[in-house]
């Protein structure tokens, strides 16, 4: 069956821009939550929306932003672009809420480089 | 506030030879960890996980050791293949519906 699809791969944008990025889970997952990962900091965690609903959230300002589709496809949104916000945005499906013994299934990422 | 630490950045192994990861945790709560691995231009990808009721856990070449008085856990990749060479990636989470905390990341080079 097809994996997470993320779109677009690769973006470049300019500061003050704002950018929306998208996630395909995998067919019948409800769950997608989404990570910036960076050469310093690794993988950090943005948010979870399951059923439509966001249900965690990460410690990032208010210009990120997601929703999610009844389809379960989701998007994320991230306005007045900084250079700090440069990263991999990576995109991970659940069949259900993330829970211990539960994997998450990444997709391949969107580079955002913002000059 | 690092809550998962992986304080070696890279680690180069010969094939063949034993690689051994290591990770570091503070939060007392965390009762589930994870590895992944990740290759460049391609997401992470789950590899083994271990509850905090067990202190191993193996899967082919790899097993996953639990130290839970020190907040340590190390993955085992015996024997190295240059197949393995990549970034991983320890996880943890608290039980209930939260999201994983990451580390940093080991970049595991495997020279043949």
């Amino acid at each position: 069956k097809a994996g997470v699809t993320q779109t677009p791969r690769y973006l470049i944008k300019t500061r003050g821009q704002q950018v929306t990025l998208s996630c395909s889970p995998i067919s019948g997952h409800r769950s997608v939550s989404w990570y910036q990962q960076t050469p310093g900091q690794g993988l950090q965690f943005l948010f979870e929306y399951f059923s439509e609903t966001q249900r965690n959230k990460g410690n990032f300002p208010g210009r990120f932003s997601g929703r999610q589709f009844s389809n379960s496809r989701s998007e994320m949104n991230v306005s007045t672009l900084e250079l700090g916000d440069s990263a991999l945005y990576l995109c991970a499906s659940s069949l259900v809420r993330q829970a211990r013994g539960t994997e998450a299934f990444f997709g391949q990422g969107t580079r955002l480089t913002v000059v | 506030d690092q809550q998962v630490k992986q304080n070696s950045p890279s680690l180069s192994v010969q094939e063949g030879r034993i690689s051994i990861l290591n990770c570091d945790y503070t939060n007392s709560m965390f009762d589930y960890f994870l590895w992944y691995k990740k290759y460049p231009a391609e997401g992470p990808t789950f590899l083994i996980s271990i509850s905090s009721i067990k202190d191993k856990n193996e899967d082919g070449r790899f097993t996953v050791f639990l130290n839970k008085s020190a907040k340590h856990l190390s993955l085992h990749i015996v024997p190295s293949q240059p197949g393995d060479s990549a970034v991983y990636f320890c996880a943890a989470t608290v039980p209930g519906n939260t999201p994983l905390v990451f580390g940093k990341g080991t970049r595991l080079s495997v020279i043949a």
